[in-house]
């Protein structure tokens, strides 16, 4: 089955330690997403990649990175992990373009700093 | 600010009956609304997605839509205690690859 995968599916990092997250798909997909999803809260979209365009939030903090060296693989990098870091990271994937914004998540990463 | 609004709940609604499920949004240019279920501690999962205004049906799930009134909305017939979860309604943004998602609605389904 054609999915989205994410590794680890647990992570726990000390505080300051960098911590790389993993996503990849077999959908085949233009668009590959991060959001960083808190507890009751919506997710909130982290950066986006369309084919090797990325695209920045505003109000995404420098302590983030991505990169994303094929189409199949994205990985999320927290160069110095705060406590307010502790979340759920969710990768998301979708065809973009005209008609095609449905996005596919994988199964998140449950981040804590300890 | 583009914005999605969803009463943040719980719904409470008893075995059998139909849970109703709004969401109202600010882009007049959107033209995709999705809505996703999500367990406590899962990721979202897309149930429904609807683009032309009127009813679309899956199974026990309704999205409706109305574009004029910016306003969309899930309907579940005959819900179960599995139907339990948070909803998110998602609409994309105008111009990109992106949705704006709301905080959803926690929807409890008593047996």
């Amino acid at each position: 089955d054609a999915m989205v995968i994410q590794n680890p599916r647990y992570q726990v990092t000390q505080f300051g330690k960098p911590v790389t997250l993993s996503c990849s798909q077999t959908l085949n997909h233009n668009v590959m997403y991060w959001y960083q999803q808190k507890s009751s809260q919506a997710p909130k979209l982290l950066f986006h990649y369309y084919d090797k365009d990325f695209n920045n939030e505003a109000d995404t903090p420098d302590n983030f990175q991505s990169r994303r060296p094929n189409t199949s693989f994205c990985f999320l990098d927290i160069r110095s992990p705060g406590l307010g870091d502790a979340a759920m990271y969710l990768c998301a994937t979708s065809r973009g373009g005209t008609g095609g914004s449905e996005q596919y998540f994988g199964p998140g990463t449950r981040l804590t700093v300890t | 600010q583009k914005e999605v609004e969803q009463n943040s709940g719980p719904l409470s609604v008893p075995e059998g009956a139909i849970a109703s499920l709004n969401c109202t949004y600010s882009d007049r240019g959107s033209q995709s609304f999705f809505w996703y279920r999500q367990y406590s501690g899962k990721s979202p999962e897309l149930i429904m997605s609807i683009y032309s205004n009127g009813d679309k049906e899956d199974g026990r799930f309704t999205a409706q839509l109305n574009k004029a009134s910016q306003y969309v909305s899930l309907l579940i017939r005959d819900s179960q205690p599995s139907d339990s979860a948070t909803y998110l309604c998602a609409v994309n943004e105008e111009y990109g690859n992106k949705l704006v998602f709301g905080a959803g609605t926690i929807l409890r389904v008593k047996s």
